[in-house]
């Protein structure tokens, strides 16, 4: 799987849209992004995926440049309960496992 | 509908013990993976279970080994703890194959303490 390159940790306002964004330049052409978070104490939560279209769901959109090589996540209207680890993950379309980093260590400040 | 479950929620053992750790996949998946998040890293790929069989492992030693079994549960045990065996695990399920359904289901880890 490519590596992923994430910002360690970033503030965001409540009510604000929180960017989070990742560069993939490695990935391949059949490769998807994929976007998980993990609040304090849970496991991993999926949020979203993509190939090189733009995706949007209830939780949040996803924008994927043209060359395929970053990303950026999108919250909307960030709340509190937003505050988490996200990690931006490139994998092979059903694949068995998942290659986490770091992440970006997202708080939501009142 | 439940969620992925997992048993103990905390552990407390002693170097060179063995221990066995639980996990009861989603409603209706039949695929369980096992992941190691140690502090302040991101989860590693431990091994991933399907028809009862050990499909795909990542880079952990033989000390790991994991069973499944036909209801789906499924245990992952380590044996002769060391203690940078100290993490989180952390179970995820999912159902195979099917390729539409992209999605992990996390339970809320196991943390496991090696004194």
């Amino acid at each position: 799987d490519a590596k992923t390159t994430q910002p360690p940790s970033m503030d965001c306002a409540e009510g604000r849209a929180a960017n989070l964004p990742c560069n993939h330049s490695t990935i391949s052409g059949n490769e998807y992004v994929y976007w998980y978070r993990q609040i304090h104490s849970q496991g991993p939560q999926y949020i979203i995926h993509g190939l090189k279209n733009n995706e949007t769901n209830e939780m949040a959109s996803l924008i994927i440049t043209e060359d395929r090589k970053s990303s950026t996540l999108i919250l909307p209207h960030a709340t509190l309960r937003d505050t988490a680890v996200y990690y931006c993950i490139v994998r092979v379309h059903g694949a068995n496992n998942l290659f986490f980093g770091t992440g970006t260590r997202l708080t939501v400040i009142p | 509908d439940a969620g992925v479950t997992q048993s103990p929620t905390h552990l407390i053992k002693t170097r060179g013990q063995q221990v066995t750790l639980r996990c009861s996949p989603k409603s209706g998946h039949d695929t369980v993976s096992w992941y190691q998040q140690a502090l302040g890293q991101g989860p590693q790929f431990i091994f991933q279970y399907y028809e009862e069989e050990e499909r795909q492992r990542g880079n952990f030693p033989d000390r790991f080994s994991g069973h499944q079994f036909p209801n789906y549960s499924s245990e992952l045990n380590v044996n002769a703890l060391l203690l940078g065996d100290s993490a989180l695990y952390l179970c995820a399920s999912s159902l195979l194959p099917d390729p539409t359904n992209e999605k992990l289901f996390f339970g809320s880890g196991t943390q496991l303490s090696v004194l």
